[in-house]
């Protein structure tokens, strides 16, 4: 399976300001997906990020908020924009594709804004 | 996507069985039942798949009912580093699908 690095993998940031998370991946994967995890929740999806084209958003989360980028078939990130407390989460990437096999995941990204 | 329930915690003793329930009942034809683990402080990590039939690999064992309004995910001989946060899914067999995670069952394996 491919494996996926993530970074940075914790953070702490002021509100108001913007934190750029990369993910990484060591082999060309068709799908990439982008969750958030807030304190001792299950794991909510945020979008799926396409090569080539803008990303396909999940209800509740806009392009403005969480902007993604996929330049490649191996690379992607998501910027959380102008934060607050309440963004603060676990943010992980997931990716997958070839095979009707389970995705792999990164093992996350741990945002505190302050 | 089908919606799944699953109990919120469960605790079993170190060496036995764990015996993990999902129900399903709106399942249809073309979706699969997707097993996950979290472990504390890291990402979800696939364990196992099934369709109808039942499925076993090096992790676990999947059982499904044959009507698949439910399932059983089976870790024959528990350990301590099984603990962890699992996760049932169904969800359509097309591999640009997603996977949405509820709420999962909490498994503490008790020395």
């Amino acid at each position: 399976s491919a494996v996926i690095s993530q970074k940075p993998s914790r953070d702490i940031c002021q509100r108001g300001t913007s934190l750029t998370i990369q993910c990484q991946v060591d082999s060309q994967v068709t799908m990439m997906f982008w969750y958030r995890q807030q304190p001792g929740q299950s794991l909510t999806l945020i979008a799926t990020a396409n090569q080539g084209s803008e990303a396909t958003y999940e209800s509740g989360f806009v392009i403005d908020k969480f902007p993604i980028s996929r330049p490649n078939l191996t690379f992607s990130t998501l910027t959380v924009s102008n934060m607050s407390p309440e963004d603060s989460s676990i943010y992980l990437c997931s990716v997958g594709g070839q095979t009707n096999y389970g995705y792999t995941f990164g093992s996350g990204t741990r945002l505190t804004v302050v | 996507d089908a919606k799944t329930t699953q109990p919120t915690s469960m605790d079993c003793a170190e060496g036995r069985a764990a015996n993990l329930p999902c129900n399903h009942s709106t399942i249809s034809g073309n979706e699969y039942v997707y097993w996950y683990r979290q472990i504390h402080s890291q990402g979800p990590q696939y364990i196992i798949h099934g369709l109808k039939n039942n499925e076993t690999n090096e992790m676990a064992s999947l059982i499904i009912t044959e009507d698949r309004k439910s399932s059983t995910l089976i870790l024959p001989h528990a350990t301590l580093r099984d603990t962890a946060v699992y996760y049932c899914i169904v969800r359509v067999a097309d591999t640009g699908n997603q996977f949405y995670f509820g709420t999962g069952t909490s498994l503490t394996v008790i020395p």
